[in-house]
């Protein structure tokens, strides 16, 4: 078993679409989560960072982590042919190196 | 603020033979990190420097990769020699420090794409 998996894709959808977008992990003790994307050929840029279980909003993002099921979200509201790329979740113990997952591949659609 | 700064961006070599990448991370900080991307993975980190120290390289194919950051500012990685499953695209990252740790916003650079043939 991987320590984070996700699924792959590709997933498209329509513009305005509420996407969601999740990884699920072995290790219970990792305790910091992270969402990046990443577009085409270039690197990945970080966008939601969560601490512990819970939820957090910016703008049309919100991610969510569920520790007890080892489940990590993130939500994107009205989206944009902008959002299309590729999220990889990661996370981390408090003294370890992130792990990435491998990335789900979106695209919205005008 | 500028970014990280990789170069090359694209390097095609034959098997066995040698190459190497530049970073040069954004300015004041002090952690810098080496990635390997292989298609349809995520990033795996290689490895990670705090200023000019290495922190954790247990990812680092010692027989065959190298790594420096001399003067704990730029720093070059080197495959030697090259294999068919070092095709990937290297990632060069860096972050700040609060305290004695890194933060979690790792700014990433836009990679140097390696194909070997």
């Amino acid at each position: 078993q991987k320590e984070v998996e996700q699924d792959p894709g590709p997933l498209s959808v329509p513009e305005g679409a509420i996407v969601s977008l999740n990884c699920t992990y072995s290790n219970s003790a990792f305790q910091y989560f992270m969402w990046y994307r990443q577009y085409s050929r270039k690197g990945p840029e970080l966008l939601m960072y969560t601490y512990s279980s819970g939820n957090k909003e910016d703008g049309r993002f919100t991610a969510q982590v569920d520790k007890s099921s080892k489940y990590i979200s993130l939500f994107i509201r009205d989206s944009q042919p902008s959002d299309s790329a590729t999220y990889l979740c990661a996370m981390r113990t408090s003294y370890d190196k992130v792990i990435f997952g491998p990335g789900t591949s979106l695209s919205v659609i005008p | 603020e500028a970014g990280v700064a990789q170069s090359p961006r694209y390097k095609i070599i034959e098997k066995r033979q040698s190459v190497a990448f530049w970073c040069n991370p954004i300015s004041g900080h002090a952690t810098l990190y080496w990635y390997q991307q292989i298609l349809g993975q995520g990033p795996k980190l290689l490895i990670q420097f705090q200023n000019n120290g290495v922190v954790d390289d247990s990812q680092l194919p010692k027989d065959r990769f190298s790594a420096e950051r001399l003067k704990g500012v730029d720093s070059t990685l080197k495959i030697q020699p090259a294999k068919l499953e070092d095709s990937a695209v290297y990632l060069c990252a860096s972050s700040d420090i609060q305290g004695f740790v890194s933060t979690d916003t790792q700014y990433f650079g836009p990679g140097t794409r390696l194909t070997v043939l």
